[in-house]
């Protein structure tokens, strides 16, 4: 089945300790892409990539990094989470003139 | 970042009724998408729009690029309670940088 798989779903942590949220697509899709959904804010773009070690920078990358060393492969990294990073967090993937393919999310809570 | 403009942001609607929504921006899009989030989800794609003035028919959703390129409607036609959800346009304004606006709730009464 063709999707785009995050883990973990459900995270809690605590400010400051380091966390990657892992996203992986099945699909050979050159386009990935992370987003943050808050409410009232709806979906921001974090970062997304273009392919294999093409990344840039989307709305609200501050706090966040990325990467994309294997095509199936982009996950978000948290240095030093903070509070204000508590969100529900996406993973999507494209070819070029589709619209995203959506993960089913990862919730993330830092104490 | 660049907001898309959508309206109503909810809607109450009886089983049975059509219901439109539409998306408004200040600058010209090339591509219009709209998706549906139901609860606990992902967003999931309903319509691409490539083309200013293309209809696009998916089932009982009929989507709109509009003709000025600063807006696009999405219609649901016999709503049926498996409608519900978050409904959100999109459109990307460089290069993949994708602007979504925010939301559009609609709840279907039996």
């Amino acid at each position: 089945e063709a999707q785009v798989t995050q883990n973990p779903r459900y995270l809690i942590t605590v400010t400051g300790k380091k966390l990657t949220v892992t996203c992986s697509q099945n699909m050979n899709h050159e386009y990935m892409s992370w987003y943050r959904q808050d409410p009232g804010l709806g979906l921001r773009q974090i970062y997304y990539s273009m392919n294999v070690e093409v990344t840039d920078k989307g709305d609200v990358p501050e706090g966040y990094k990325v990467s994309r060393k294997e095509k199936r492969n982009f996950p978000l990294i948290l240095e030093s989470p903070s509070p204000n990073q508590t969100s529900l967090y996406f993973c999507a993937s494209r070819r070029a003139n589709y619209g995203y393919t959506f993960g089913s999310g990862t919730r993330l809570t830092v104490v | 970042g660049q907001q898309l403009n959508q309206s109503p942001q909810s809607m109450f609607i009886q089983e049975g009724e059509d219901v439109s929504m539409n998306c408004t921006s200040s600058s010209i899009f090339n591509t219009w998408l709209w998706y549906k989030q139901d609860p606990g989800e992902g967003p999931v794609l309903l319509i691409a729009l490539y083309k200013a003035g293309e209809l696009t028919s998916n089932g009982r959703l009929t989507a709109q690029f509009g003709i000025t390129r600063k807006d696009s409607f999405l219609n649901i036609s016999a709503s049926i309670p498996s409608d519900v959800g978050i409904y959100f346009c999109a459109g990307p304004v460089y290069r993949d940088r994708l602007a979504f606006g925010k939301g559009n709730q609609v709840v279907v009464i039996p």
